[in-house]
């Protein structure tokens, strides 16, 4: 069983760059989030998806825009790659109703130069 | 939203302690998670807790939820090797369609 696939694992950017991370569940899940995770801060969320067709702000939402494509896939964009952006990022999703499990992908680590 | 407030932000124990990390919540938790994380890996849920006063087991880790559910501690008995890494606590306002989490706490046990 995938679980929760996130695509690329390392990425190198030079500052201004565009990129596209991918995120993919097999589980059916409705939701859907992404976080970066820097020393010392644990998991800030970017953005969520609580169903297919709607994205909300997290808490550090600025730089980045996503797409939730489908019930499977949630994509996360940096149009702009500043150096500030140089974290780790995992994507995660949890099925609908109270307090459900939240499974993670094996995250991201994208350096900006 | 949300806030959750891990401490210690780091631990270093003997193999063979026993050790506590506490997570505080600013608003009456809902659903209160534990994850483990090795480095540069995923995280690995451990368990979840949702009523005031429950306490779950698994292995030689126990959580618990206090009464007044703002508050939950993550317990090892006997620390090995094995359960170095970053332990973090999360929770979901309600649905979980907002899981927030804590800074995390660094545990390194030494052999």
């Amino acid at each position: 069983n995938a679980g929760v696939t996130q695509t690329p694992k390392f990425q190198v950017l030079k500052t201004g760059q565009s990129m596209t991370l991918q995120c993919a569940q097999d589980m059916n899940h409705n939701s859907m989030y992404w976080y970066r995770q820097d020393p010392g801060m644990g998991l800030r969320l970017i953005y969520y998806s609580a169903s297919e067709g709607t994205t909300d702000k997290g808490e550090v939402p600025n730089g980045y825009n996503v797409s939730r494509l489908n019930k499977r896939e949630f994509s996360l964009r940096l149009e702009s790659a500043a150096p500030s952006q140089t974290s780790v990022y995992f994507c995660a999703s949890s099925g609908r109703g109270m307090n459900t499990e939240a499974f993670f992908g094996q995250g991201t680590r994208l350096t900006v130069v | 939203s949300q806030e959750l407030e891990q401490s210690p932000q780091s631990l270093i124990v003997q193999e063979g302690k026993n050790l506590t990390i506490n997570c505080t919540s600013s608003k009456t938790l809902y659903g209160l998670y534990w994850y483990k994380q090795k480095y540069g890996e995923g995280l690995i849920f451990l368990m979840m807790l949702q009523k005031g006063g429950e306490e779950k087991s698994h292995e030689k880790i126990t959580a618990k939820l206090d009464e007044k559910k703002q508050q939950s501690s993550l317990h090892i008995t006997a620390s090995q090797p094995s359960h170095a890494g970053i332990y973090l606590c999360g929770a979901g306002p309600t649905s979980g369609s907002r899981l927030t989490f804590g800074e995390g706490t660094q545990l390194t046990v030494n052999p």
